[in-house]
C-alpha cells in the first residue's frame, strides 16, 4: 500500500526554538496533506490543510504565524513550530491520500512526530 | 471538532474473546473508516464501508453500519494480546469531495489480556 514517511519520530527542544517536521508521500503524489494534533489518550484534531503551490487553511483557534506549513512539492509538506513552548507538546501526525484519490479511499498517515518542549 | 462519539472508551477482554466497538457520528457521509493505533504509533487503515453498504468484513474484523441510526460498529472476534490499541471511527468531513480531512471519533482502547 501507499506509504506516508514522517520525521522525526521524536524531538525534543529548548522553549522558543523551533521545529521543522516533514511529512513525505512516497509512492504517490499528494497535492493535499492533512496535519492533526493528538493529546494523550485523546483523539486526532484536524490543525489545517496543506496546499501544493498554495497557502494552507487552518482550523479555527490554530495560530497560521505558530505553525506554519509549506507543502512546496507534491510529495512533501513541512510544518514548523515556533518559538516553541511546553503546551506545544504533542504527538503530531500528517496524513494523505493521492492526488487522483477518489471520494471512498483510505488515507494514509505518517508515524507520527513526538514533539517535548522542555 | 469530533464528528462523535466512540463507545466504550476502554474495553478490556480476556485472549480469544470478541471485543465491539461502537461509533456516532453527526451528518451525512460517503463513508466511514476504521483505523487502528499502536501507542505512541502512527494510524493504519482497518476498513472502509461505504454509505450504500451495510456490513463488510475483513480477516477477524466486521463493520457494521446504520445510516439510519448514523452509528456503526467494529467487531474483532477471536481477539489476540497483538489487537492491543486504540481503535478509531473516522468519516470524511465535507460530502462529494475527493480531498477532504477526516474527522475522527474519540476512540476505544483495547486492552486483550493473555
Amino acid at each position: 500500500g501507499a506509504v506516508v514517511s514522517q520525521h522525526p519520530s521524536r524531538v525534543i527542544c529548548k522553549s522558543g526554538t523551533s521545529v521543522k517536521i516533514e511529512c513525505r508521500s512516497l509512492d504517490f503524489q499528494a497535492t493535499t496533506m492533512f496535519w492533526y494534533r493528538q493529546f494523550p489518550k485523546q483523539s486526532l484534531m484536524l490543525m489545517a490543510t496543506s496546499n501544493e503551490g498554495s497557502k494552507a487553511t487552518y482550523e479555527q483557534g490554530v495560530e497560521k504565524d505558530k505553525f506554519l506549513i509549506n507543502h512546496a512539492s507534491l510529495t512533501l509538506s513541512t510544518l514548523t513550530v515556533t518559538s516553541a513552548h511546553p503546551e506545544d507538546s504533542s504527538f503530531y501526525i500528517c496524513s494523505a491520500r493521492p492526488s487522483q484519490g477518489q471520494m471512498n479511499t483510505e488515507a494514509f498517515f505518517g508515524q507520527g512526530t513526538r514533539l517535548t518542549v522542555v | 471538532s469530533q464528528q462523535g462519539e466512540e463507545d466504550p472508551q476502554a474495553l478490556s477482554i480476556q485472549e480469544g474473546e470478541n471485543a465491539t466497538m461502537n461509533c456516532s457520528y453527526k451528518t451525512s457521509i460517503n463513508n466511514l473508516q476504521w483505523y487502528r493505533q499502536n501507542s505512541g504509533r502512527g494510524l493504519v487503515h482497518l476498513i472502509l464501508i461505504r454509505s450504500n453498504e451495510r456490513e463488510k468484513h475483513s480477516g477477524r474484523l466486521r463493520v457494521t453500519l446504520d445510516t439510519s441510526k448514523k452509528s456503526s460498529s467494529l467487531l474483532i472476534t477471536a481477539s489476540r494480546a497483538a489487537d492491543t490499541a486504540s481503535y478509531f471511527c473516522a468519516t470524511p468531513s465535507a460530502l462529494n469531495s475527493g480531498n477532504t480531512p477526516l474527522v475522527f471519533g474519540k476512540g476505544t482502547r483495547l486492552s486483550v489480556i493473555a
